[in-house]
């Protein structure tokens, strides 16, 4: 069974840059055909696609956020991570790391981590 | 991007009912469709994808259809744990898009 673990601070400062780790147990990152998604969701708002990452390191980021966003892999520790930098109120969300998994048919978004919550203030 | 509408925003319903509730996209996504659900606190749920293809374990009562740019997500006979929110999202192009959400309550 995959499993999905955010880790990272909760609180960031405004203009400074928040990083968030994604460690994935019972399936390796590495192991090709899925890609590694962040998705955030303000709140009591909906969900925003952050972007995501292929297991060889190919990168789509969400335009909207792209010249602020950084995702990145470390197979050695089955983890991915994301970096946002220039971080404003706007930027508070509840961050999930999400498997897009290959099921030899389709990409489905069905693993996801249990969220966690970056607040940007002073 | 790819702009997905849901209907109704808010949905008021009871225990036993049947309920439809609707995603239109901004353009047409074939059948690159997904619906999750969410509940308060937890990380969305995916429920069906391929637009009306069930995910493994969920349950029968819940089922999704359409093609193009307008789906829809049933749920036959509502049961209590069957109250939160309802998602639909794209991943027929880049960015993956999620529609605004649809709450659905309990009369």
């Amino acid at each position: 069974q995959v499993q999905l673990q955010e880790s990272g601070p909760g609180l960031v400062k405004p203009s400074q840059t928040l990083s968030l780790t994604c460690t994935v147990s019972g399936g390796s990152i590495s192991s090709g055909d899925h890609y590694w998604n962040w998705i955030r969701q303000s709140p009591g708002k909906g969900l925003e696609w952050i972007g995501h990452i292929y297991y060889d390191g190919t990168t789509w980021y969400n335009p909207s956020l792209k010249s602020r966003v950084t995702i990145s892999l470390d197979t050695s520790k089955n983890q991915f991570s994301l970096r946002l930098t220039s971080v404003t109120a706007a930027d508070t969300a509840v961050y999930f790391c999400v498997r897009e998994g290959w099921n030899g048919d389709y990409y489905l978004f069905d693993y996801w981590g249990q969220g966690s919550l970056v607040t940007v203030s002073s | 991007d790819i702009q997905l509408t849901q209907s109704p925003s808010f949905l008021s319903a009871s225990v036993g009912d049947r309920v439809t509730v609707t995603c239109r996209a901004g353009q047409v996504i074939s059948n690159y469709l997904a619906w999750f659900q969410q509940k308060p606190g937890k990380a969305p749920k995916l429920l069906i994808y391929a637009a009306s293809t069930l995910q493994s374990g969920v349950p029968s009562r819940f089922s999704g259809s359409g093609s193009g740019t307008e789906f829809t997500l049933t749920i036959s006979s509502l049961q209590p744990e069957d109250f939160a929110t309802y998602y639909c999202q794209q991943v027929n192009d880049y960015p993956r898009t999620f529609g605004q959400g649809t709450k659905l309550e309990i009369k």
